[in-house]
């Protein structure tokens, strides 16, 4: 399975943009890029995937790197509730959604 | 409010018990799905199942049990449990079970389990 690398934790201040990266070097074609979070003590949730082209949905932007080896979630003001364990993960095109493998993910703080 | 409810949020039980776990999901979906979080530990798949029928065990030990009466309902069943097996368990969801790249998962808030 292709495996994705992002830092342990980041910190961010409130009503700031956070760009939190995800390496991903050895991404198949046909492997699509999602994030999901862990808010405290809640089960994950979706936030965003995309393929190829950046993407945007209500909760954040996915900019996807030309060569797909690399993306980065976008939050364009953080909020307090936005501190949680954001998780990048990859995915084959029609693949079983339990190959979703959630590794440790980046913690990210959200200071006042 | 994800669509996907969990029964109980908490359980502690002793070695010897027998409890079970409940999840509901009010999505119309075909797949479902047992995860554990161990404290500092990854998700770990469990279980997965399409349309009522197992599809997946990730080498699950036996007494962990699971149980989807239909598609709307899946249950955990545990008996003799281990003071490791004290995790958060997890259930999700998901309109199939294929096609990752166009679906998401949706998950409970999960049944916090302490084994003593």
């Amino acid at each position: 399975d292709a495996k994705t690398t992002q830092p342990n934790s980041m910190e961010s201040n409130e009503e700031e943009p956070v760009h939190l990266p995800c390496n991903h070097s050895t991404i198949s074609g046909t492997d699509y890029i999602h994030w999901y979070r862990q808010l405290p003590s809640q089960g994950p949730e979706y936030v965003i995937h995309g393929l190829t082209s950046n993407v945007n949905n209500r909760m954040a932007s996915l900019a996807i790197a030309e060569d797909r080896k690399s993306s980065t979630l976008i939050l364009h003001r953080a909020t307090l509730r936005d501190a949680a364990v954001y998780y990048c993960i990859l995915n084959m095109y029609g693949g079983s959604q339990g190959n979703l493998i959630f590794g440790k993910g980046t913690k990210l703080s959200v200071k006042p | 409010e994800t669509g996907v409810t969990q029964t109980p949020r908490h359980l502690v039980m002793g070695m010897t018990n027998k409890k079970s776990l409940k999840c509901e999901q009010h999505l119309g979906h075909n797949a479902m799905y047992w995860y554990k979080q161990s404290a500092k530990k990854p998700l770990e798949l469990m279980f997965v199942y399409s349309l009522e029928e197992r599809v997946e065990n990730n080498s699950v030990p036996s007494r962990f049990s699971p149980e989807c009466p239909n598609s709307s309902h899946l249950f955990l069943h545990l008996h003799t449990l281990q003071p490791e097996d004290s995790a958060l368990y997890l259930c999700a969801s998901s309109q199939d079970e294929w096609g990752a790249n166009t679906g998401e998962l949706f998950f409970g808030e999960g049944s916090r389990l302490t084994v003593l």
